[in-house]
């Protein structure tokens, strides 16, 4: 099983649809989740962390589930501006310093 | 606030030449340092990071190296390139091992 594997999509949505991506996590001891977005051949940036009790930024829902060691984002209302590769983030435990990027899920909104 | 400066953003280098990279933070003292690259499609692979001056710890075995000669200063180095380590290069910041990472620019290396 891979550390930390999303479904590589592409998913393609209409405009004001609502888009949900899971990542699945291999080690139960992870402590910290975040999402991020990534434009084509830009730097990710930091979307959101994710929070044991779910969190809400806007039209950006997280949610995180220990017991089956997934993360999630749900977008409400997607805006042509989405469009972008999401990226899960774990860290490992290993060390405090080893964070695990996914290989992210490629979003495409359609007018 | 704090930036992080990344240069330069593009790069083309004959295989068996030199490389380096540099990383400058501002805004913050003593952060936590990380070097990525990317290959075209792939997830980022964590490369070097940095809890200190002078403290470095590598990831993978490769013929890369990294220094950080001052508090906010990450430099990635090579005495002589591969074909394998062209990629897309990024610097990151944090404020602590399982805080968020802020990324730069990135720089975009070609080996030919």
């Amino acid at each position: 099983r891979k550390e930390v594997e999303q479904d590589p999509g592409p998913f393609n949505v209409p405009e004001g649809a609502t888009v949900a991506f899971n990542c699945t996590y291999s080690n139960s001891a992870s402590q910290s989740f975040f999402w991020y977005r990534q434009d084509c051949r830009k730097e990710p940036k930091l979307l959101m962390s994710v929070y044991s009790s779910g969190n809400e930024d806007g039209r950006f829902t997280a949610q995180l589930n220990r017991a089956s060691q997934y993360i999630s984002l749900l977008i409400r209302d997607s805006k042509l501006s989405d469009s972008a590769t999401y990226l899960c983030v774990v860290n490992m435990r290993r060390n405090n310093n080893d964070m695990r990027f996914g290989a992210g899920t490629r979003l495409t909104v359609k007018p | 606030s704090q930036t992080i400066h990344q240069w330069p953003a593009t790069l083309v280098q004959p295989v068996g030449s030199p490389l380096s990279l540099e990383c400058t933070v501002e805004g913050t003292s003593n952060p936590n340092l990380y070097w990525y690259r990317q290959a075209a499609g792939r997830g980022l692979q964590l490369l070097f990071y940095s809890v200190g001056i002078g403290q470095i710890s590598s990831e993978v075995p490769q013929n890369l190296s990294a220094s950080r000669p001052q508090d906010r200063q990450f430099i990635l180095s090579s005495k002589k390139l591969l074909l394998s380590d062209s990629g897309f290069y990024l610097c990151a910041w944090s404020i602590g091992g399982l805080q968020p990472q802020h990324f730069g620019d990135g720089t975009r290396l070609s080996i030919l």
